[in-house]
Formats: structure tokens, sequence, C-alpha cells
């Protein structure tokens, strides 16, 4: 069973500030998805990365994923207390029309004013 | 913009008793897929259902079954429920079965077994 850790599991930070969030495995993974999941709603879809090696930035947010398709790394410049909430890494399984993803346990984002 | 749309939002059941939760979504979707969210344990997959007429078991299937009616409506039963069941259930769907598609999932079902 492929597993994915999360890291920090907890994280507050002030206003402003600079955060990485991390996302890591043994396994390799064929795409890396981020979902941001908030009280009382479902995870929605960030982004998916699915080259080794890939960069992606959605405005203060910037996405990588590990040159060996095992880790990734969220990076959120100037946080905000909209960026509040349950971040969400997830490994694809394969290529297959039957393939899934597994997710890792969360990372709790609080940004105070 | 309904998306996937889930029912009921909240139940409280007593052990024992069944219940179906339905998810139903309107995207034109192939692939749909139940989830249940414990604290400190992320997103863990019950069932799922890589294309209409067929359905698979996940990472914890055990005292779940499902049924795929047709292309946009995937229900989750719980036979003879437990309180280990207790949790948010999620629903989701994509519009492939291969992983490298985002997944859009519902609100979730809050479900207390007592």
């Amino acid at each position: 069973t492929q597993l994915l850790e999360q890291s920090p599991q907890f994280l507050s930070i002030q206003e402003g500030e600079n955060l990485t969030v991390y996302c890591n495995s043994s396994s390799v993974f064929s795409s890396l998805q981020w979902y941001r999941q908030e009280p009382g709603e479902g995870p929605v879809l960030l982004v998916t990365v699915v080259t080794g090696g890939e960069v992606k930035k959605l405005k203060r947010l910037t996405f990588q994923f590990g040159d060996a398709r095992k880790d990734s790394s969220l990076h959120i410049t100037a946080a905000q207390p909209g960026d509040t909430g349950l971040y969400l890494c997830a490994g694809g399984e394969g290529y297959s029309s039957a393939s899934k993803i597994i997710f890792g346990s969360g990372t709790r984002l609080s940004i105070r004013p | 913009n309904a998306g996937v749309t889930q029912t009921p939002k909240f139940q409280v059941l007593k052990t024992g008793q069944s219940m179906t939760l339905q998810c139903a979504q309107d995207m034109n979707h192939n692939s749909m897929y139940w989830y249940r969210q414990d604290p400190g344990m992320g997103l863990r997959l019950i069932y799922y259902s890589a294309s209409e007429g067929t359905t698979d078991k996940g990472e914890v299937p055990n005292g779940y079954n499902v049924s795929r009616l047709n292309k946009r409506e995937f229900s989750l039963r719980l036979e003879s429920a437990a309180p280990s069941q207790t949790s948010v259930y999620f629903c989701a769907s994509s519009e492939r079965g291969t992983a490298n598609y985002g997944y859009t999932f519902g609100s979730g079902t809050r479900l207390t077994v007592v």
C-alpha cells in the first residue's frame, strides 16, 4: 500500500509570512494533486502535476512535483487569512482506466490577521 | 453549477439500523467514488466505480455496499450501522478513471451512529 506523509500536520502563522507544506512518499506516483478543504465542505482541487520536476503557479501558490515523482511541495507567498484551511495532497496510482488516488492526512493551516 | 450532490447532509442512526447515502453528478463524469474522512486519517476510499456498470472495493469496504444506478448516480448503503462507521462521507467524481484527472467532491454527509 502506498503512503503519503504530509508535514507539518498543523501550521499557524501571521498574515504576510511565507510557508511551505511537504508531501512525501517512498513510492512513485503517476500524478500529484493538491486540494484545499474548508470546514463543512468537500475538498476542492487546486492543481494537478504530472511530470517529474514540474512547477505550477496559482497566484501566490507554487506547486512542485519532485524529479523522481515521489514527493511534492506547496509554497504560499505572503499568506492571507483566506488561505486558512486543510490542505491535502493526493497521489495517482497509475494510468489505467481504473487507477485511483490516495490522500495524505492533511496539513491544517491557520493564518492569523 | 450543481456538480456533485449528496443527500442527506446530516444523519443520526442507531446501531443496527440501515441507510443509503445518495450521490448524483451532472458533469457527465465516468468515474465515481465514495470516501470517508476521519480526524487525523485523511480520506480513505470505500468503493469506486470506474465506469457505469462496474464497482470495486477500495481500502475500507467492510460494512458497506454500493450501487452504480446509472452514469449519474452512485449510492452507498450501510446494512447494519456500527459506531465505527461514524464519519463524514464524501462522494466524488472524475471525468475519467485515470488518476491524472482531478476529482470533484460533494459537500459530504455527516453520519453519527449511536
